[in-house]
């Protein structure tokens, strides 16, 4: 199962862009990368996905690099409700979720 | 709404007491998996399960046992041998395979050992 790295915390000031970066450089060429988020003590929520292309819907953009190695996941105007811990995930074998240790993303006033 | 239910929200279990975390979906997902969080930790996986019947061990099994009797359930027991139990458990279903099956969540059963 692909591994993926993720910077352990961020800062964002409130109304600017979030640029969340993501390594995932042995992934295969049939999976998915999913992006998901968790505010504390709740469970995790879906914010996108992607396999070759980017992919944008209403809550964030994700950018994959082509040699897909790595992505980024852009949400264009944080706000303090987007502060939460977002995870950078490879579907593998056996359709087994591996969570990487996430970024905790700060959004500041 | 299809989604994904557990019970209790809240557990509290003594010292050397076996107990179960419920976990029910109507989604009609095949797959599903139990996840243990600690305090500012990500998420590693217990149990999973592909479909009824069959279930394998994730990373951190021991001290845990599961079944799927049922496509709809699938309960987790903590035992009397997991050394550290408190911690914050999620479920998860998806449909098996590769591409693009989404995965819903739980919202979570926190366990306190006292």
């Amino acid at each position: 199962d692909a591994k993926t790295t993720q910077p352990p915390s961020m800062d964002c000031a409130e109304g600017r862009a979030a640029n969340l970066p993501c390594n995932h450089s042995t992934i295969s060429g049939n999976e998915y990368v999913y992006w998901y988020r968790q505010i504390h003590s709740q469970g995790p929520q879906y914010i996108i996905h992607g396999l070759k292309n980017n992919e944008t819907n209403e809550m964030a953009s994700l950018i994959i690099t082509e040699d897909r190695k790595s992505s980024t996941l852009i949400l264009p105007h944080a706000t303090l409700r987007d502060t939460a811990v977002y995870y950078c995930i490879v579907r593998g074998t056996a359709s087994k979720l591996t969570f990487g240790t996430g970024t905790r993303l700060q959004v500041t006033l | 709404d299809g989604g994904i239910t557990q019970s209790p929200k809240y557990l509290f279990r003594k010292e050397g007491q076996n107990v179960t975390l419920s976990c029910e979906q109507n989604l009609n997902h095949d797959a599903m998996y139990w996840y243990r969080q600690d305090p500012g930790q990500g998420l590693r996986l217990i149990y999973y399960s592909q479909i009824v019947n069959d279930f394998q061990k994730g990373d951190i099994a021991e001290g845990y046992s599961v079944s799927r009797e049922k496509k709809e359930s699938f309960p987790l027991t903590v035992t009397s041998a997991q050394k550290n139990p408190t911690a914050f458990y999620l479920c998860a279903s998806t449909r098996p395979g590769t591409g693009f099956y989404g995965y819903t969540f739980g919202s979570g059963t926190r366990l306190t050992v006292v």
